[in-house]
C-alpha cells in the first residue's frame, strides 16, 4: 500500500486566492482527518470523516475553509479566500476507526503571500 | 476534555545514553494510545500503538508503557544514535475511537 497520498506537497498562493488540497486515504479506511501543524499551535484536528460523512469539523478555523469526502477514496481541504495566516503544513490522515492506529500523509506546505 | 502533556518540551542527550519520554492526558478512558516520530519537515510515522488493554510495546531499541490509571505513557529509548534526533509526539486515541489527540512533543538531539 502507498499509504496516504497527499497533494500537492508544496503550495505557494497569493493571499485571496482560492487553494485545494487532496488527500487519498489508504484503502480499507473508513476515517479520515485533516490536521493543521503550525509552530504556535502545534497539531489541530480540522475536521473528520466516518464512511464519508463528516463528524466533526468544530476545528475549522472559518468558514473560508470548507472539506469534502465525495467518496471513500478522495478528499479535499478547501481555503477560500486564502489569507496569510493560514500558512501552515496540512496533514490528511486515515484510520480503520482507531483500531490500528492512524497513518498520516506527508503533509501539504501551504504558504499565502 | 482531554490533554495531551509532554515532558519535557526539549531534551539533548550524548550518544548511547538510554533516555525516557513522558507522556500523560487527562481522561483515563482512552482506546487506544501512540506515539509518532516528526523529522524537520517531514510528516508523522507511527513508531509504537498500545491498545487500552495493554501495558507496553516494544519495537527494537523503542519500548512504550501505558499507564491508564495514572494517565501516563512513557517512551523508552535505549542506546541511543544521532538517527534519533527528531520531535516525538505522543497522541491518545479517545474511548470511541474516533479522535486522535497529541501532545505538543518533545524535541529529542542526540549530540555525536
Amino acid at each position: 500500500d502507498a499509504g496516504v497520498i497527499q497533494s500537492p506537497r508544496h503550495e505557494v498562493t497569493e493571499m485571496g486566492q482560492e487553494v485545494t488540497l487532496r488527500c487519498k486515504p489508504i484503502s480499507g479506511h473508513n476515517s479520515l482527518f485533516w490536521y493543521r501543524q503550525t509552530m504556535m499551535r502545534g497539531l489541530e484536528l480540522l475536521i473528520y470523516f466516518n464512511n464519508n460523512v463528516p463528524i466533526d469539523d468544530s476545528g475549522m478555523p472559518e468558514d473560508r475553509f470548507s472539506a469534502k469526502m465525495p467518496n471513500a477514496s478522495f478528499s479535499t481541504l478547501k481555503i477560500q479566500p486564502s489569507e496569510p495566516r493560514d500558512s501552515a503544513v496540512y496533514f490528511c490522515a486515515s484510520s480503520a476507526q482507531g483500531a490500528l492506529g492512524y497513518t498520516f500523509g506527508s503533509g501539504t506546505r501551504l504558504t499565502v503571500v | 476534555k482531554q490533554e495531551v502533556t509532554q515532558i519535557p518540551a526539549a531534551l539533548s542527550v550524548p550518544e548511547g545514553e538510554n533516555l525516557v519520554l513522558n507522556c500523560s492526558f487527562t481522561d483515563s478512558a482512552i482506546y487506544n494510545l501512540q506515539w509518532f516520530r516528526q523529522d524537520p519537515g517531514k510528516g508523522l510515522t507511527s513508531l509504537l500503538l498500545i491498545q487500552s488493554s495493554q501495558r507496553e510495546q516494544t519495537s527494537g531499541r523503542l519500548n512504550a508503557s501505558l499507564d491508564k490509571s495514572s494517565g501516563r505513557s512513557t517512551l523508552y529509548i535505549a542506546a541511543s544514535q544521532p538517527g534519533d534526533s527528531a520531535t516525538y509526539l505522543c497522541a491518545v486515541i479517545d474511548s470511541s475511537a474516533s479522535k486522535i489527540i497529541f501532545g505538543s512533543g518533545t524535541r529529542l538531539s542526540i549530540r555525536p
